[in-house]
Formats: structure tokens, sequence, C-alpha cells
């Protein structure tokens, strides 16, 4: 059974420095891995999704890797503001049919 | 506006009773889910619809039952609501099936169930 890991389990940055959050999975054999956002109260946001083919994606600040091999995906978010406080889940699509969240990592980027 | 949408956002209720939660979605997707969220924030899927067939059904319950009418709709009953279900549940959609996977989760804004 896939297991997901994200550390930490919570970050606090000054504003405009940049991060990485890691994510690391037990199954290597995933379809795909996709990075979420979530704000109190609210449901998730897609904010990327990495194929099993690909190493990378990126939209805006954000960038994420992944390394089937060593079982990693990292997002790393470049000069970070207020705005981006929020929990961050990683998600891996492994041959199942289900996705396995990660515990998150909460966010808080202080101005 | 397109979304995956449920009601109602909180639903406060006494040990014993039965309730539902509805969910649509308006984005064509084929595949919907159900996942709880408990208190420690950590998501775990309950059931997953693909055209409204039943595709994944995780240890939950018997109490819990989805209902799929059509592939836009997938609701949630729980009879006979313990203590212990109190938790945020979101349903979530994706286009087409699980297996050939490949385009986001969309979620909805999750419902707050308080069982009293």
């Amino acid at each position: 059974k896939q297991e997901v890991t994200q550390i930490p389990a919570a970050l606090s940055v000054p504003e405009g420095e940049n991060l990485v959050l890691n994510c690391s999975f037990t199954d290597s054999a995933i379809y795909n891995l996709q990075w979420f956002r979530q704000d109190p109260g609210k449901g998730l946001t897609s904010l990327l999704l990495i194929q099993s083919s690909q190493r990378e994606q990126t939209s805006g600040r954000l960038n994420a890797s992944l390394d089937k091999s060593s079982g990693r995906s990292t997002l790393y978010i470049a000069a970070s503001q207020p705005g981006d406080s929020a929990t961050y889940l990683c998600a891996a699509f492994p041959t199942g049919n289900q996705f396995y969240f990660g515990t998150g990592t909460s966010l808080t980027v202080i101005p | 506006d397109t979304a995956v949408s449920q009601t109602p956002k909180y639903l406060v209720t006494q040990m014993g009773n039965d309730k539902s939660i509805k969910c649509e979605q308006n984005l064509g997707h084929d595949t919907m889910y159900w996942y709880k969220q408990d208190s420690k924030k950590f998501l775990k899927i309950m059931f997953s619809y693909n055209n409204k067939e039943l595709i994944i059904n995780e240890t939950v319950p018997n109490r819990f039952s989805p209902k799929s009418p059509d592939k836009a709709h997938l609701n949630l009953h729980i009879n006979s609501l313990e203590l212990g279900d109190s938790a945020v549940y979101f349903c979530a959609s994706s286009l087409g099936t699980v297996s050939s996977y490949n385009s986001p989760l969309h979620f909805g804004n999750g419902t707050r169930l308080t069982v009293t």
C-alpha cells in the first residue's frame, strides 16, 4: 500500500524567501503525482500535476519535480508572499484506483 | 460557474440521526469521489464512481451509502450517525476513468459534519 509523507509538517518563512516542500512516497509505480493547496475552511485547489513520464512542471512561481526512482517530489515556491500561506498537500496516484494523500505542510509566510 | 459544489457546508446533528450530503459537478467529468478529512487534516478516500458505477469502496462502515443518479451527481447518505463520523467530507471529480487518469482532481469546498 502506498504511503505518502510530507516534511516538514509546518514551515514559517519571511516574505520573499524561496522555499522547498518535500513529499516522499513508498510505491514508485505511480501514474502521476499532484500538488494541492488547501486554505482554511476550503477545499483543495490543484496546483500542479506531474505525469509519471515527466520530471517537472512549472506554473508561475511554482515548480514541482518528480523522481520516481527515489520516491520523491518537491514543490519549489519562489519569492514567497503572504498569500501563499496555506496547507500544501501532495497526492500520489499509484497503479490502483485512488490517490494517496500526504499529511500536508502548513506554510506561513510572514510579511 | 464551473465547479464542484456540495451542500450543506455545515451539518450539525445528533447521534443516531440519518443525514445526506449532496454533490454536483458541472465540469463534464466522468469520475466522482468522496473523501473524509479527519481532525489531523488527513484525507482518505471513501468511494469513487465512474459513470454512475462504483469503482472504489474503501473500508467504510455500511452506514455510509453513496448514490449516483447520474455522472454529474454523487450524494452521500449516512445512517445512524456516530460521534466518530464528525469530520469534513469532500466531494471531488476528475476527467476520464481512474486507470487512465491524467487530469487534476477538482474538489468541492467540503461539508463540516459535527455529530453531538
